[in-house]
């Protein structure tokens, strides 16, 4: 069971970026799949959230508006679009993968993270 | 929309119990989840649904929940107990997760 973020990098101020995550190992199209950050130094923090078939989708209201998730089951990938970043976006993001398929499952896996750097 | 704290850090000695408290109102209605992260490392899930180990997590960690405190308790730490632990929480009323600030446990 295997999750690989890409996509990661420095990124301009008010620039965009498409972060991916590739999984195996398991049946992926029965897993709600999630992304959360961590600034460095920082805590924990949820982004968003996508159930198998895509029929419920969930984000933080922190960022509600300016990110979109999206997964493509026949690939088995997770997606996460960004939109006006700013240097409190500068961060590790992880993908990982909902324990049971349900919503309010914990986490039981984790990417290794991509870091996203926002800097002129 | 709903909040959980924990202390930022709590020192403990090798051998010791170490109690790390995750605070909110009605928590014990709460689907809460543990995690530990070590330097460098993606955290990884060490409780389930308050009181669940996943296969791997030793007997030594455990999860209880009262009225307003989940507890992620560590029996006989361990060096290698020395991380940083977060608490999370479903909140059903926003459609949002919630994790905790973070305690990190020193071992002394």
């Amino acid at each position: 069971v295997r999750l690989v973020e890409s996509g990661g990098g420095l990124v301009k101020p008010g620039g965009s970026l498409r972060l991916s995550c590739a999984a195996s190992g398991f049946t992926y199209n029965y897993y709600t799949m999630n992304w959360v950050r961590q600034a460095p130094g920082k805590g924990l923090q949820w982004l968003s959230s996508i159930t198998g078939n895509s029929n419920y989708i969930y984000y933080a209201d922190s960022v509600k508006g300016r990110i979109s998730i999206s997964r493509d089951n026949a690939e088995k990938s997770l997606h996460l679009q960004m939109d006006g970043l700013g240097a409190g976006d500068t961060a590790v993001y992880y993908c990982t993968r909902s324990l049971l398929g349900t919503t309010e499952a914990a986490f039981d896996i984790w990417g290794q993270g991509a870091m996203v750097t926002v800097s002129s | 929309s709903y909040v959980v704290t924990q202390p930022p850090s709590v020192s403990v000695a090798p051998g010791k119990t170490a109690s790390i408290p995750c605070v909110g109102d009605n928590i014990e209605f709460y689907r809460v989840h543990w995690y530990q992260q070590r330097p460098g490392q993606a955290p990884v899930l060490v409780i389930s649904f308050g009181y669940d180990r996943p296969p791997g997590i030793p007997a030594r960690i455990s999860g209880s929940k009262s009225a307003n405190t989940a507890t992620l308790t560590i029996s006989r730490v361990e060096a290698g107990d020395e991380a940083d632990y977060y608490c999370q929480v479903w909140d059903p009323t926003s459609d949002q997760w919630v994790f905790g600030g973070g305690t990190k446990v020193t071992v002394l």
